[in-house]
């Protein structure tokens, strides 16, 4: 079976950063990139950048270009989103996902909620 | 930036035709996709590449992509298709981009 499975919840300060992993099961995880979407409550789907775990390039949203590190560790094949500089407005689910654009295969982690408050 | 736009909110009668459009600049040469999400689950992508069917997914799903505009269409609508449907469009220029979200109410 192919899984997303994601780390759990987490809470932090103002300021501090928070990393989140998505571990990948059932497909080589070299074959695909990895996405990161951002979903803040009540609101849509924002896409926040991609690592390609073959060879670790990375495309970053300009939106998150400088806050957000995207990492892939094909030994453990697992993908790694760390958003730096928290703020409130980035109390969120964070999705990682293979985005199925052009291809069918997509497939999605269960979403991680981060909750930013002092 | 690049921008998606589309309805707030769809109402469609079980059974009738339900048609989402997406907008955007030149989006006719970009490829969109569809998903699906209900209240507390992962998005699902019910269309791919302007027009395809993921396998699983109902034939009342189709899709289209021409000129500034994307659109789902529902045909047969039942219940279980009330959701929130996004558009996603990704090209090298562009990158990768969702529209706001569609809430579709069977009523």
């Amino acid at each position: 079976e192919v899984l997303l499975v994601q780390s759990g919840a987490e809470v932090k300060k103002p300021g501090a950063t928070v990393k989140i992993s998505c571990k990948v099961s059932g497909y080589t995880f070299t074959d695909y990139y990895m996405h990161w979407v951002k979903q803040a409550p009540g609101k849509g789907l924002e896409w926040m950048g991609l690592v390609d775990p073959e060879d670790g390039e990375t495309i970053y949203a300009e939106k998150f270009q400088g806050r957000v590190t995207l990492t892939a560790d094909t030994s453990t094949d697992t993908a790694y989103m760390e958003l730096s500089s928290l703020r409130s407005e980035d109390t969120a689910v964070y999705y990682c996902t293979t985005l199925g654009t052009t291809s069918p295969f997509d497939i999605w982690g269960q979403g991680t909620m981060v909750t930013v408050s002092s | 930036s690049y921008e998606l736009t589309q309805p707030p909110s769809v109402s469609v009668s079980p059974g009738q035709t339900a048609s989402i459009t997406c907008s955007g600049d030149t989006l006719g040469d970009k490829f969109a996709c569809w998903y699906q999400q209900k209240p507390g689950q992962s998005p699902v992508l019910v269309i791919y590449q302007d027009t395809k069917r993921p396998s699983g997914i109902p034939e009342r799903f189709s899709g289209s992509n021409s000129g500034n505009t994307a659109t789902l269409t529902i045909s047969g609508t039942q219940a279980m298709d009330e959701a929130d449907y996004y558009c996603q469009a990704w090209d090298s220029s562009t990158s990768y981009v969702f529209g706001p979200g569609t809430k579709v109410t069977v009523l």
